[in-house]
């Protein structure tokens, strides 16, 4: 079957600096991805669709400057979370379609 | 817009009892329903989605436009049932994003 993967699977970062998690896809083309966002204990949130050759289309609330999506390739789209902030801690998680929604193991990201 | 309420946040049964996950949706043309499960430290997977019509692990779901349901049944829950699961929409295009529910903890007890 189709396999996402995402880099890292964890991070720790300070305050005010910048992450850049990767999602791919190892053995299908993905014109799209998703991200999503997940809280403790809550759903997946979409925060945006990555489409390769394109700008990426945010969700509301979701401030394109502070997530930025880059889809450079057929098979990786990155995600970089700027000036990060301690409320920006979440597991993020990215998808893509091959007949149905494949998922990435998601990245835990914790800002100190 | 599209919306999918899962009213359980947890569901707690007895192994060998019979299971329901409820799950309703709102959107305003033909969605196509799904039902995620998330084990214990493992990332999301597909247990069914309606088109297919199948039967998953023993679970079973059935798309009622007229309720706009799609609730996931077992007849009799194993405790490695016991997962996150998501019921999620799409607009019916595998490249279409998911809307997904606020998730049903399922333990399933010895």
């Amino acid at each position: 079957g189709a396999v996402v993967s995402q880099h890292p699977s964890w991070v720790i970062c300070k305050s005010g600096t910048s992450v850049k998690i990767e999602c791919r896809s190892l053995d299908f083309q993905a014109t799209t991805m998703f991200w999503y966002r997940q809280f403790p204990k809550q759903s997946l949130m979409l925060m945006a669709t990555s489409n390769e050759g394109s700008k990426a289309t945010y969700e509301q609330g979701v401030e394109k400057d502070k997530f930025l999506i880059n889809h450079a390739s057929l098979t990786l789209s990155t995600l970089t979370v700027t000036s990060a902030h301690p409320e920006d801690s979440s597991f993020y998680i990215c998808s893509a379609p091959w007949g149905t929604q494949y998922f990435g193991p998601g990245t835990r990201l914790l800002v100190l | 817009a599209q919306r999918v309420t899962q009213p359980e946040k947890l569901l707690s049964v007895f192994k060998g009892a019979p299971v329901e996950l409820k799950c309703n949706y709102s959107y305003s043309g033909s969605p196509e329903l799904f039902w995620y499960v998330q084990y214990s430290r493992q990332r999301l997977q597909l247990l069914l989605r309606h088109i297919s019509r199948e039967s998953i692990k023993g679970f079973t779901a059935d798309l009622n436009k007229g309720e706009t349901s799609f609730h996931l049944k077992k007849p009799f829950a194993q405790e490695e049932d016991s997962a996150m699961y998501y019921c999620a929409l799409s607009s019916g295009n595998a490249g279409n994003m998911l809307t997904f529910g606020g998730g049903t903890r399922l333990m399933v007890k010895p």
